[in-house]
């Protein structure tokens, strides 16, 4: 019952390393987001996508980039670590053109940043 | 600030007991949604609200929005150790669907 994978649970990664976080989604949604969770904050946008080859900031997204070559991945790039990117990474996709009820997220990847 | 405020920051209760979890807006909210994250996992959805006076029911957990949009609760009956993660509402602060925002999330822990 594959829905919402994302390529690691657990990443470690030096400072100024380049980071990919790989998202793939099956349900054949056209909408896929990067949020990050952090602790009292809850979750940040950081970029969203409505097609293949399309997107659109989210509310934090300095130090991030994203890639949808295809329309099943969505990929958040960082160009070069920093401690301060430490933090669960979620990965969600829906049919609409937000994330809403019915909405699946991935389980997420734990990066810490060191 | 958070835009959707979310109290308590945590929660303890005992096995059995009733609880509630707010969330509240200053704005008018055109959707709100309740999600629960097991720790350190995804986020699994379980009710979508979007009508004032509205509330909906799923098993023993029961979700209200009020009549003015700007505040929901969560409320478990009888809560089980399964009840126990975390729990985020999610709203639209806009009817254009581009503005969702999530709170802060409440940590339920349930004692056997």
């Amino acid at each position: 019952d594959v829905k919402v994978t994302q390529s690691s649970r657990y990443l470690v990664k030096r400072t100024g390393e380049k980071v990919f976080l790989e998202c793939v989604q099956d349900m054949d949604h056209e909408n896929m987001f990067w949020y990050r969770q952090d602790p009292g904050l809850g979750l940040r946008l950081i970029y969203f996508s409505y097609d293949v080859k399309m997107k659109e900031k989210g509310d934090i997204p300095e130090g991030y980039s994203v890639s949808r070559e295809k329309k099943e991945r969505f990929s958040l790039i960082l160009e070069s670590a920093s401690t301060n990117q430490t933090s669960m990474y979620l990965c969600a996709s829906s049919f609409w053109s937000r994330v809403s009820g019915g909405a699946d997220f991935g389980p997420g990847t734990r990066l810490t940043v060191t | 600030s958070q835009e959707l405020e979310q109290s308590p920051q945590s929660l303890i209760v005992q096995e059995g007991k009733n609880l509630t979890i707010n969330c509240t807006s200053s704005k008018t909210l055109y959707g709100l949604y309740w999600y629960k994250q097991k720790y350190g996992e995804g986020l699994i959805f379980l009710m979508m609200l979007q009508k004032g006076g509205e509330e909906k029911s799923h098993e023993k957990i029961t979700a209200k929005l009020d009549e003015k949009k700007q505040q929901s609760s969560l409320h478990i009956t009888a809560s089980q150790p399964s009840h126990a993660g975390i729990y985020l509402c999610g709203a639209d602060m806009a009817p254009n669907n581009n503005d969702m925002r999530f709170g802060a999330g409440t940590r339920l822990t349930v004692k056997p």
